[in-house]
């Protein structure tokens, strides 16, 4: 079936850091890609997404591009900030409308000062 | 525009007690998605609602388990004769007709805690 692998946290990374977290995909087909963000205590919040290959979904600094060939859909940012601390959560989701999403493990990221 | 609605915050129940988890889709949303969240966990799907349809249950457990999405109201994820298993967050989640490539917007989740 259907699956999100990410790499596993926790990550902690210094201020203004760079920051990549690994996502890879298993899918039959061509899914929508998206990157949740989960801060202590509060639901999910969409991060950015990408519908097709070689797209880069972007918000707040974050990257990811959509990358078919390695079915990859790496989580960047230049410059981390303490701010950043949370949990993320790769995602997919097949067009068609209504399928659900199917999340990875998540990834924690800690940054300190 | 409110977003996605979920009461209560916190639950607690004893063992063998009752649970309802109430979720209030973002307006114009008819499409409904429960969650599970163990404890340092990532986020299972359980069950997927359509106003007064199930479309997938195949994340439900088989027992003690049950959802709905009335006409009217929000919907009501249920769970009969809790165990200390159960303890967990539960998210619902809600998405628009017709659009299956748009992200679905997420409710901040009911603390379910079994004592």
């Amino acid at each position: 079936g259907d699956s999100v692998t990410q790499m596993e946290g926790p990550v902690t990374l210094s201020e203004e850091a760079f920051l990549t977290i690994n996502c890879t995909y298993t899918a039959t087909g061509y899914p929508s890609l998206f990157w949740y963000v989960q801060y202590p205590g509060e639901g999910l919040q969409l991060l950015l997404k990408a519908t097709k290959a070689d797209d880069k979904g972007s918000n707040k600094g974050f990257e990811a591009t959509y990358r078919k060939e390695t079915t990859s859909f790496h989580l960047e940012k230049g410059s981390v900030q303490v701010s950043d601390s949370a949990v993320y959560f790769c995602a997919l989701r097949f067009t068609g409308g209504g399928n659900k999403l199917t999340f990875g493990t998540g990834t924690q990221l800690k940054v300190e000062l | 525009n409110a977003g996605v609605m979920q009461n209560p915050r916190h639950l607690v129940r004893r063992r063998g007690q009752e649970a309802r988890l109430r979720c209030s889709p973002m307006k114009g949303h008819s499409h409904v998605y429960w969650y599970r969240q163990l404890p340092e966990e990532g986020l299972k799907f359980m069950v997927y609602l359509q106003k007064e349809n199930i479309i997938d249950e195949s994340g439900m457990p088989k027992e003690r388990f049950s959802a709905e999405f009335p006409k009217e109201g929000p919907s009501i994820l249920r769970i009969q004769q809790v165990v200390r298993g159960d303890s967990a967050a539960y998210f619902c989640a809600s998405s628009p007709p017709g659009q299956g490539n748009s992200p679905l917007h997420f409710g901040n989740g009911t603390r379910l805690t079994v004592t």
